[in-house]
């Protein structure tokens, strides 16, 4: 059973708008949530995080939506740029902060 | 560069073999996880350790293993391979708690 999903496998963007990548989990002891991204043939890159205690977390042009009645979190990319195009992990871990579970990652692809 | 290092980059093997993973962890890192990801997956949590002791297990096979030696070093030993074993075999560290994991750039396993 997949405690964490993102439903859309690819997402296609043009350049210049916003970008949106949707995160669910389903384990109500997650409290700390994390988005990656990767390249092909490179290791994962951390990008944001947000604590439970949020609601919002910005850096730069990516912001984090959390909402935690829904279990949903949501990553915002504005404005898209073709060097965003990778797959974007979710990631999530408990109050103990252990490991991370990951998502299945969205493919991102930003069109000039 | 995220400073986790993974060697080797690449690995071909037959079934059967045994090889060993290595990772060296970001100065002052104390948590080292393994993560698998096969063929266009998301990342399976294997196992993680912290400062020498395993800490938590996640979906990792009776056939491999894994130690964090007293330098933080940390191995992944698999053995007996088959040729579902293949995938990239990735390795991140972090410093505490509720904080971003580093990934190293993850070693291609190939199994034929």
């Amino acid at each position: 059973d997949q405690q964490v999903k993102q439903n859309s496998p690819s997402l296609s963007v043009q350049e210049g708008r916003i970008s949106i990548l949707n995160c669910d989990y389903t384990n109500s002891m997650f409290d700390y949530f994390l988005w990656y991204k990767k390249y092909p043939a490179e290791g994962p890159t951390f990008l944001i995080s947000i604590s439970s205690i949020k609601d919002k977390n910005e850096d730069g042009r990516f912001t984090v939506f959390l909402n935690k009645s829904a279990k949903h979190l949501s990553l915002h990319i504005v404005p898209s740029q073709p060097g965003d195009s990778a797959v974007y992990f979710c990631a999530a871990s408990a109050r103990d902060g252990q490991n991370f579970v990951f998502g299945p990652g969205t493919r991102l692809s930003v069109l000039p | 560069d995220s400073g986790v290092t993974q060697t080797p980059k690449h690995l071909i093997t037959a079934t059967g073999q045994r090889v060993t993973l290595r990772c060296s962890p970001r100065s002052g890192d104390l948590s080292v996880y393994w993560y698998q990801q096969s063929l266009d997956q998301g990342l399976q949590f294997l196992i993680q350790y912290y400062n020498g002791e395993e800490r938590a297990k996640g979906n990792i096979l009776e056939r491999f293993s894994a130690q964090q030696f007293p330098d933080l070093h940390s191995e992944l030993n698999l053995s007996s391979l088959e040729l579902g074993d293949s995938a990239l075999y990735f390795c991140a560290s972090k410093r505490q708690p509720n904080t971003e994991a580093f990934f190293g750039q993850g070693t291609r396993l190939t199994v034929v």
